[in-house]
């Protein structure tokens, strides 16, 4: 059974730069763990912010950038706003039985 | 403008079954797979399944958790996805939600999110 692992939470001031990261409990999560990035704020939808590691949607704000970090995946935000308070999901390729499994989640507090 | 709406939830009791559906509009849904994930009250985000486009044999993957309870379908001519929830346990209560998922070089993705529906199962 996989686990996916990120920090329950972070805190950073606005204007600032924090990075979230998220790991496998079965190794070095790589390109081919697929990650996503997944923003969601109380009562509403998840809404993806990054796919297949580095990829932004049309919607994903300059700002947000996703990467593999010391055999993590990574989502920085640099210049963070106060909008981007919220719970942040990644999401990763288990493949097999697994498909994918999310992590649980950090809350950003800004 | 591309949309997801699931619809279907409600209160349930334990070893009963709902359907949940996931109607669109937009987009072209034979063009896309379709992932159902759910949220329970308070926790995160976990992957339920999903059912591939129809040129990819529109077969299905769920999650051990549901597997053998849960059957993804899809009408295309429709423009909607279905989630049949059989057997159901308390621990499926959840917020449901289907995302329309596009294949890019090969790597399925995630991109637009219906707003979910609440399924609650209780006696």
């Amino acid at each position: 059974q996989t686990v996916v692992t990120q920090e329950p939470s972070l805190t950073v001031s606005p204007g600032g730069t924090v990075t979230l990261t998220c790991a496998s409990s079965t190794g070095a999560v790589t390109s081919s763990s697929y990650p996503n990035w997944f923003q969601q704020k109380p009562g509403q939808a998840p809404r993806t912010l990054i796919y297949s590691t580095s990829n932004k949607h049309s919607w994903t704000p300059a700002r947000f950038s996703g990467s593999l970090l010391g055999g993590k995946a990574a989502l920085t935000l640099s210049g963070v706003q106060p909008e981007d308070e919220a719970e942040y999901y990644c999401l990763l390729y288990c493949g097999g039985a697994l498909n994918w499994v999310f992590g649980g989640g950090t809350k950003l507090t800004v | 403008e591309v949309q997801l709406v699931e619809s279907g939830g409600g209160l349930v009791q334990p070893g009963r079954s709902l359907g949940l559906s996931c109607t669109t509009s937009g987009f072209t849904f034979g063009d896309y797979a379709i992932n159902w994930f759910r949220q329970a009250p308070g926790k995160g985000l976990e992957w339920v399944g999903f059912i591939r486009k129809k040129t990819y044999g529109g077969t299905t993957e769920y999650a051990a958790s549901v597997k053998g309870r849960f059957t993804i379908s899809r009408d295309d001519s429709k423009s909607f996805a279905h989630l049949q929830m059989n057997s159901l346990k308390t621990e499926d209560t959840a917020v449901y939600y289907c995302t329309r998922s596009p294949r890019i070089a090969g790597i399925m993705l995630f991109d637009y999110w219906g707003q979910g529906t609440l399924v609650t199962v209780s006696s």
